[in-house]
């Protein structure tokens, strides 16, 4: 299993909903990323896990929370949203060292298309 | 302040053609640079890296050529199949952040036309 799995693909929500968003890997990658990405701008960092453990949190608000319940599993809890948060979630994983991070790029989701209204 | 930059928000190229797509970048502690491709609905693909410590990486039809006095990359696709019509990102990394954190551009659409 070579992939990065997102659910739900889409997503429609109200500003006072809690959602959340899920993203699976059997890789055996040590390292999971959250990044944001609007229309026409470059993917956003939001956050890295390494070894099921924060490691950067780009100052991110916390209507937005990350989770990693295990090594294949990351999640992002969200609540009470703003329209501006509308945007395409992308979740990625990579081996868990730089060398090979570098070297073999990230693995990327397809992402969670999110529409908060 | 963007570090990383594509200039050309978008690139034509018949088909068997070469496709060049540039990158500049601001940061000189960038160690890594990689090329990723999205298409539409579909999360980024990783394409081909290089390292600082050289100046051309080759993978198929696809060179990254990199010019570190310039602070200048770019990707070559020689030749051009339709099927490679998507958007480019150029990404940058240091070898000081952690796990290989990398920073994008904001991608080129590359269109090739039969």
């Amino acid at each position: 299993d070579t992939e990065v799995t997102q659910t739900p693909k889409h997503l429609v929500m109200g500003m006072t909903n809690k959602k959340s968003l899920k993203c699976e890997q059997h890789m055996g990658h040590r390292a999971m990323y959250w990044y944001k990405q609007k229309a026409k701008k470059p993917p956003e960092l939001m956050f890295v896990y390494s070894y099921e453990k924060l490691s950067i949190n780009e100052s991110v608000p916390s209507r937005f929370s990350p989770e990693c319940p295990n090594s294949s599993l990351l999640n992002l809890h969200l609540h009470a949203l703003q329209p501006e948060d509308s945007a395409l979630y992308l979740c990625a994983s990579s081996q868990g060292f730089w060398f090979d991070s570098v070297n073999y790029g990230y693995t990327f989701g397809s992402g969670t298309r999110l529409t908060v209204v | 302040d963007q570090q990383v930059k594509q200039n050309s928000p978008s690139l034509s190229v018949q088909e068997g053609r070469i496709s060049i797509l540039n990158c500049d970048y601001t940061n000189s502690m960038f160690d890594y640079f990689l090329w990723y491709k999205k298409y539409p609905a579909e999360g980024p693909t990783f394409l081909i890296s290089i390292s600082s410590i050289k100046d051309k990486n080759e993978d198929g039809r696809f060179t990254v050529f990199l010019n570190k006095s310039a602070k200048h990359l770019s990707l070559h696709i020689v030749p051009s199949q339709p099927g490679d019509s998507a958007v480019y990102f150029c990404a940058a990394s240091d070898r000081g952040s952690t796990l290989g954190r990398l920073y994008f551009g904001r991608g080129t659409q590359l269109t090739v036309w039969p």
